[in-house]
């Protein structure tokens, strides 16, 4: 059973662009959710997290929206750049650990 | 910024052979956990060690692995007869309390042949 749901698989923009990647989750256990991103050859980097008692949270230019009726969060990243070019994952878990990663999204951001 | 160590970066081991994967979580972290990502897969987590023993396994964490905490600083994944199924990256990570982000290594590549 695929506890976390991620869409798209790939994702291209252009330079100043907006990517959104979505993700669903099934257990209304969770309470934490997590953006990653990874880069080739590197672990996961905690990009920002969410609880599941505010709709958004914003920092710098990634912004979380969350929909806890619907069970959904997305990642919005504002005014994309080439160095955003990665592998972005979500995750979600009951407290910070045992995390249930999505099957990722490879962004590629074009000049 | 202090950050999860692991050695080696890549592992190439024959089929049936122990493979022993090594971490260094951050200093005053009390919370260890190993994941793993098949090729273009997605991040899995193996098991989580906290207080000297393992707070949960997942189901790919059966009888082969075990993990070991043998000093105050290091944080170990055995994997007694490596399979063919067993090549992935190896991710450890780290959090301070509970509840707290983890933090992740840069992996261990392991090829079984």
């Amino acid at each position: 059973q695929q506890q976390v749901k991620q869409s798209p698989q790939s994702l291209i923009v252009q330079k100043g662009g907006i990517p959104i990647i979505n993700c669903a989750y099934e257990n209304t256990a969770f309470d934490y959710f997590p953006w990653y991103q990874q880069f080739p050859g590197k672990g996961p980097a905690l990009l920002i997290a969410i609880r599941p008692d505010v709709s958004e949270k914003k920092e710098g230019r990634f912004t979380i929206s969350f929909n806890k009726s619907a069970k959904q969060f997305s990642l919005h990243i504002m005014d994309s750049q080439p160095g955003d070019s990665a592998t972005y994952f979500c995750a979600a878990s009951t407290g910070a650990n045992n995390l249930f990663f999505g099957t990722g999204t490879r962004l590629t951001v074009i000049p | 910024e202090p950050e999860v160590t692991q050695t080696p970066s890549h592992q190439v081991t024959q089929m049936g052979q122990e493979v022993i994967l090594r971490c260094v979580p951050i200093s005053n972290h009390l919370y260890f956990y190993w994941y793993r990502q098949i090729l273009g897969q997605k991040v899995e987590f193996l098991v989580s060690f906290y207080n000297n023993e393992i707070s949960e396994k997942s189901e790919i964490f059966d009888d082969q692995f075990s993990v070991e905490r043998p000093d105050g600083s290091n944080f170990t994944l055995k994997i007694r007869s490596t399979k063919l199924e067993d090549s992935a990256m190896y991710f450890c990570a780290s959090s301070g309390l509970d509840n707290s982000p983890l933090h992740f290594g840069n992996g261990t590549r392991l090829t079984v042949t």
